[in-house]
């Protein structure tokens, strides 16, 4: 079965570093999500991608946030200046059109320290 | 829809015994409602959904009921099993949402006791 793959799986950084994560969705899906969850919290929509641009974001995606899909293949997360507070598992999903499951990437816990 | 409330946050339940999950919603143009179950330190995992032109789905020991009225569906889990022990969340979509985004409800920790 097709899946939704993230590198890294683990993701150390200082405070103040830009950090990029990667997804590669599943080859004929084309809405792609980034979603996060802190340690013992629940899972935070952060931002939903469609035809090469943003198509909803939430008050956690600010401007220290931006997404891509730089190829035909990978989707990226990029937090610019990482904070404390980002530490968090990042999750990617895709999906296609008409359909409301969303398939999740086994996702990359980023510490910052 | 953006709003999904999740009870309770904690179940501990006798192996064998039944648990049971519920969520209410505020978006009453909602029409999906998925159930993940996630383990420790891995990604969330699609056991079952529900849409709003249906009332219940059971899969074996899982069954979903959805009351559109009351705005509230529920995951009902038979037979526990302690492979059944993880964080369960339920989910809706976004309110407005034209990009298929759902959004999670707080989580529920299910222990199953031996």
């Amino acid at each position: 079965e097709p899946e939704v793959t993230q590198t890294p799986s683990h993701q150390v950084t200082q405070m103040g570093q830009e950090v990029i994560l990667r997804c590669v969705p599943i080859s004929n899906h084309l809405y792609f999500y980034w979603y996060r969850q802190i340690l013992g919290q629940k899972v935070e929509f952060l931002v939903s991608f469609y035809n090469n641009e943003i198509s909803e974001k939430s008050e956690i995606f600010d401007d220290q946030f931006s997404v891509e899909r730089p190829d035909g293949s990978n989707f990226t997360l990029k937090i610019r200046s990482t904070k404390l507070e980002d530490s968090a598992m990042y999750f990617c999903a895709s999906t296609d059109p008409g359909n409301e499951k969303l398939f999740f990437g086994s996702g990359t816990q980023l510490s910052v320290l | 829809g953006e709003n999904v409330e999740q009870h309770p946050s904690t179940l501990s339940v006798q192996e064998g015994d039944s648990a049971v999950i519920k969520c209410t919603y505020s978006d009453s143009a909602s029409n999906y409602f998925p159930w993940y179950k996630q383990e420790l330190g891995k990604r969330p995992q699609l056991i079952i959904d529900i849409r709003s032109n249906v009332g219940e789905k059971k899969d074996q020991r899982i069954a979903v009921t959805l009351n559109k009225t009351a705005k509230h569906f529920s995951l009902h889990i038979t037979e526990t099993q302690p492979e059944d022990s993880a964080v369960y969340f339920c989910a809706a979509p976004g309110l407005y949402s034209s990009a298929s985004k759902i959004i999670f409800g707080s989580g529920t920790r299910l222990s199953i006791r031996p």
